[in-house]
């Protein structure tokens, strides 16, 4: 079974600052997908990254994927509280849109 | 953007009891569904893979005659959790993949389905 290990599991900062969320497994992936969720609801989509080493900015978030594919990071800059929620990386298992969710990062910013 | 609507979005019925939940896709095709089961504050653990037309497939460890699926069309998958126990009490949430008609639609997902059973 695929796993997908984030760390840190709790971050707590204050805002303004800068954070970093790492995801990563000894599996390789076709894409891998980052997501926000807010409690009671689904889980939004933020990026898909399917290129190895490939680097994409949303705003104050920048995500890389690993150039081996096994591997991701989330990096959010000057961090507000409405970036207040759980993070989560998926890694899709190659050609099935099957998903693997990684364990969470559960992000509070205080203002 | 794609939309994929879920229902109900809270439950909560006795012990014994078996619950449908719906899942929609509203805009695409959705030739492939998912369902995940997330306990309190942890990720989300996929159940079960369906095909629209096909028996679903169901990741190890979840039991297929307590959670069944159903994806009878492009646009629909149901999940019936039978008899359904405390234990059982969960966010359940589906996401869907497909084709727009014009290009391919990773995964959107529902908004979620709060089940309690007493």
């Amino acid at each position: 079974t695929q796993l997908l290990e984030q760390s840190p599991q709790f971050l707590s900062i204050q805002e303004g600052e800068n954070l970093t969320v790492y995801c990563n497994s000894s599996s390789v992936f076709s894409s891998l997908q980052w997501y926000r969720q807010e409690p009671g609801e689904g889980p939004v989509l933020l990026v898909t990254v399917v290129t190895g080493g490939e680097v994409k900015k949303l705003k104050r978030l920048t995500f890389q994927f690993g150039d081996a594919r096994k591997d991701s990071s989330l990096h959010i800059t000057a961090a507000q509280p409405g970036d207040t929620g759980l993070y989560l990386c998926a890694g899709e298992e190659s050609g099935t849109y099957k998903y693997i969710f990684g364990t969470g990062t559960r992000l509070k910013v205080l203002a | 953007g794609a939309v994929v609507s879920q229902h109900p979005s809270w439950v909560i019925c006795k012990s014994g009891t078996s619950v449908k939940i719906e899942c929609r896709s509203l805009d695409f095709q959705a030739t492939t569904m998912f369902w995940y089961r997330q306990f309190p504050k942890q990720s989300l653990m996929l159940m079960a893979t369906s095909n629209e037309g096909s028996k679903a497939t169901y990741e190890q460890g979840v039991e297929k005659d307590k959670f069944l699926i159903n994806h009878a069309s492009l646009t629909l998958s149901t999940l019936t959790v039978t008899s359904a126990h405390p234990e059982d009490s969960s966010f359940y949430i589906c996401s869907a993949a497909g084709w727009t008609g014009t290009s391919n639609q990773p995964q959107h997902f529902g908004d979620g389905t709060r089940l309690s059973i007493l």
